[in-house]
C-alpha cells in the first residue's frame, strides 16, 4: 500500500527557533494534510492542502503541496512551548476512497 | 464548537472478551471513520461508514471487528475477541461530506488487552 516518508522522527529545538518538518510519498495524493497530537488526545487537523503547488498558511504554521503531488513540508515559525507535540503529515489518494493515510510523526521538543 | 466524542477514555479488558468502543460523530455528519493508533506508532485507518454501510475497510478490520451505527447518534467498533496486539489508541472521526471534507478526530478510547 502506500506509504508516507515523514522526517526528522523527533526534533529539539530551542524556544523561537523556526522548525520544517517534511513528508513525501510512495505515490501520489490528492490532497495533504497536517495533524497535531497532543498527549492523550486525538489528531487535530492544522493545515489542508487540496492543490499541486498550494502553499497555505495558518498563523505561524505554513505548508506547501509539493509540485509532483508526492511531498509535502511544514514549518513552524517562532515556536513556544504548546507547539510541543507529535506532528503528523497525512495524504488522500487519487482514488474515490476519502481514508487518510498517516504518516509516523515529527515529535518536536522545545528546550527553555 | 461541536465535536467527535468518544466512550470510555480507557478500557481494560482480558484477551478473549468483547469490547465495545462507542463514538457520538458531530450532529450533522454523514461519514464516519475508526482509526487505530499503536503506542508509539502512526495512525491507522480501520474503517469508513456510511448510510448505515461499509464504504471501505482495511486489512486490519478483519472479521473480528464489527461496526455499527445503532441509532441516530452513536457509532460502534465492536472488537468480539480481543488479543493482546489489539492494544491501541482507537480514534474515531466524522465529516459531513466525505471525499476531502475534514474528518474531526475524538479523543480516542485507550484499549488494554491483558
Amino acid at each position: 500500500g502506500q506509504q508516507l516518508n515523514q522526517s526528522p522522527q523527533s526534533m529539539f529545538i530551542q524556544e523561537g527557533e523556526d522548525v520544517s518538518m517534511n513528508c513525501t510519498s510512495s505515490s501520489i495524493f490528492n490532497t495533504w494534510l497536517w495533524y497535531k497530537q497532543d498527549p492523550g488526545e486525538g489528531p487535530v487537523l492544522l493545515i489542508a492542502l487540496y492543490k499541486a503547488g498550494e502553499l497555505t498558511s495558518n498563523g505561524r504554521l505554513t505548508a506547501q503541496f509539493g509540485i509532483t503531488r508526492k511531498d509535502s513540508f511544514l514549518n513552524i515559525s517562532a515556536s513556544i512551548p504548546s507547539d510541543v507535540g507529535i506532528y503528523f503529515c497525512a495524504g488522500r489518494n487519487m482514488n474515490r476512497d476519502d481514508k487518510i493515510i498517516f504518516g509516523k510523526g515529527t515529535r518536536l521538543h522545545i528546550l527553555p | 464548537e461541536p465535536e467527535v466524542t468518544q466512550t470510555p477514555s480507557h478500557q481494560v479488558t482480558q484477551m478473549g472478551q468483547e469490547v465495545i468502543l462507542r463514538c457520538v460523530p458531530i450532529s450533522n455528519h454523514l461519514y464516519f471513520y475508526w482509526y487505530r493508533q499503536i503506542l508509539g506508532q502512526k495512525v491507522e485507518f480501520l474503517v469508513s461508514f456510511y448510510n448505515n454501510e461499509i464504504s471501505e475497510k482495511s486489512e486490519i478490520f478483519d472479521d473480528q471487528f464489527s461496526v455499527e451505527r445503532p441509532d441516530g447518534s452513536n457509532f460502534t467498533l465492536k472488537i468480539r475477541s480481543t488479543k493482546l496486539e489489539d492494544s491501541a489508541m482507537y480514534f474515531c472521526a466524522s465529516t459531513r461530506r466525505g471525499g476531502t471534507d475534514t474528518q474531526y478526530f475524538g479523543p480516542g478510547t485507550r484499549l488494554t488487552v491483558l
